[in-house]
């Protein structure tokens, strides 16, 4: 079974610009969840979505925004891109909205120039 | 909101012996501690996870246990071996879903 896949892999972004990664849950599981690890730091909760809802959100600026599609796969935005924007941007699938156990991608590196 | 401390934040082992690592927590309503694995390029891997109803838990080499009057939480992984080389992070959650993770322990296994 396919495990989370998100893409891409790499992006490469300037200053003001806006990004969208992309993430497709483990098949049968409908929440999806983002976080940002910063180079040398654990992962920090970004959103979580359930059923195309926001369910839970972290401590981030509105410039970042998420929704969720029919098929539970997820898009995260993040408009006027900052340096400090740069990060590994991971998603995170789950069978249900209160399901603890966390599945992860691999990640988008994302680097803002 | 929860914060959680991790030590050592770096870990260098002989082949065969135990690594142990440490991690606190501050919301007294966190209910549930996993740990990951994450290996170079790759997404945090779940190897074991705990709930505040058990003290202790094991599944092969690794065990987590929990103390928590003391808030604090421990990963021990025994006879370690090359591919026990990674970095692993506690994490702590009153939510189920929102997990808030320490910053990791870069652990290396001494062939």
């Amino acid at each position: 079974d396919a495990g989370v896949t998100q893409s891409p892999t790499h992006l490469i972004k300037t200053r003001g610009q806006q990004v969208t990664l992309r993430c497709s849950p483990i098949s049968g599981h409908k929440s999806v969840s983002w976080y940002q690890q910063v180079l040398g730091q654990g992962p920090q909760f970004i959103f979580q979505y359930y059923e195309k809802e926001e369910r839970g959100r972290g401590n981030f600026p509105d410039r970042f925004s998420a929704r969720q599609f029919p098929n539970y796969s997820s898009e995260l935005n993040v408009n006027a891109l900052l340096l400090g924007d740069s990060a590994l941007y991971l998603c995170a699938s789950s069978l249900r909205v209160d399901s603890e156990k966390l599945f992860f991608g691999s990640g988008t590196q994302l680097s803002v120039l | 909101g929860e914060n959680v401390e991790q030590h050592p934040s770096t870990l260098s082992v002989q082949e065969g012996d135990s690594a142990v690592i440490k991690c606190t927590y501050s919301d007294s309503a966190s209910n549930y501690f996993p740990w990951y694995k994450q290996e170079l390029g790759k997404g945090p891997q779940l190897i074991i996870d705990i709930r505040s109803n058990v003290g202790e838990k094991k599944d092969q080499r690794i065990a987590v246990t929990l103390n928590k009057t003391a808030k604090h939480f421990s990963l021990h992984i025994t006879e370690t071996q090359p591919e026990d080389s990674a970095v692993y992070f506690c994490a702590a959650s009153p939510y189920g879903y929102k997990l808030s993770f320490g910053a990791g322990t870069t652990v290396t296994v001494r062939a």
